[in-house]
C-alpha cells in the first residue's frame, strides 16, 4: 500500500536562511508526487508537482523540490524562508489510482 | 474564477444529530473528492466522483457517511447520527476533466464540524 512519511512535526528557521521539509514516499509503480500548503483556517493550496521529467520541480512562492528515486523522497526546499512562508505542509503521493495519500504534515515557522 | 466553495464554514451540532455539508467544485471540474482533516492530522480519504461513474466510497468510515452528487456539479456528505469522534474539518476538492491522475486537487475551505 503507498504512504507517505513527514518525520518532522515542526521546522524552525531564521528568515532568510534556506528551508528544507522532508517527505519519504513508498508506492508500487511510478510515484506522482505533490506538495501542498495550508494556511490558518483555509484549504490546502497547491505549490508543486512531480510527475515525470527533472527530478527538480519549481513551483508557487519560489518552492522547489528534489525527488529522488533511490532515497524514494520528495523534499520541500526554498532558497531563502520569508516569515510570511511559516504554515503547515503537506506532502502526497498518488499512484496509477486518482486518491492522493497525505502525510501527517509538516508544521513551518519562519522567525524573523 | 470561482474557487471550490464549501458550506457551511463552521457547524457545530450534538451528538446523535445528522448533519449535511455541501461542496460546490469549480465549474466544469468533472472529478470531486471529500476528505477529512482531524486535528492535528494529515488528510484521510472519504469518497470520489468522477462524472457519471460509480463514486469510490472505500474511504467512508462508516454506514453513518453518506455522500451524492449531482451530475458534474453540487455535492453534499451526510453523517447520521453523528459522533463526538467525527469532529474535524471536511475538505471538498475538484480536478478538471483534462490530465487524469496528473492533476492536481483544488481545494475548498473546508467545514469545521463539532458534535458536542
Amino acid at each position: 500500500a503507498q504512504s507517505v512519511a513527514q518525520p518532522e512535526d515542526q521546522v524552525n528557521v531564521a528568515e532568510g536562511n534556506p528551508l528544507t521539509v522532508k517527505c519519504t514516499y513508498s508506492v508500487s509503480g511510478n510515484p506522482y508526487l505533490f506538495w501542498y500548503v495550508q494556511y490558518p483556517n483555509r484549504g490546502l493550496q497547491f505549490l508543486l508537482k512531480y510527475i515525470t521529467g527533472d527530478n527538480l520541480v519549481k513551483g508557487s512562492y519560489g518552492f522547489e523540490a528534489e525527488f529522488n528515486k533511490s532515497q524514494t523522497s520528495f523534499h520541500l526546499k526554498k532558497p531563502s524562508a520569508l516569515v510570511s512562508d511559516s504554515a503547515l505542509y503537506f506532502c502526497a503521493v498518488r499512484d496509477s489510482s486518482y486518491k492522493l495519500i497525505f502525510g501527517s504534515g509538516t508544521r513551518l515557522l519562519v522567525r524573523p | 474564477g470561482a474557487g471550490v466553495s464549501q458550506s457551511p464554514s463552521n457547524k457545530v451540532t450534538e451528538k446523535g444529530k445528522d448533519v449535511e455539508l455541501r461542496c460546490d467544485p469549480i465549474s466544469g471540474h468533472t472529478a470531486l473528492y471529500w476528505y477529512r482533516q482531524r486535528l492535528g492530522q494529515g488528510l484521510e480519504f472519504l469518497i470520489y466522483f468522477q462524472g457519471n461513474s460509480a463514486p469510490d466510497k472505500s474511504g467512508l468510515p462508516s454506514d453513518r457517511f453518506s455522500a451524492e452528487r449531482t451530475g458534474e456539479s453540487v455535492s453534499t456528505l451526510t453523517i447520521q447520527r453523528t459522533q463526538q469522534e467525527d469532529s474535524a474539518v471536511y475538505l471538498c476538492a475538484s480536478t478538471p476533466p483534462s490530465g487524469g491522475s496528473y492533476n492536481e486537487q483544488f481545494f475548498g475551505p473546508g467545514t469545521r464540524l463539532t458534535v458536542l
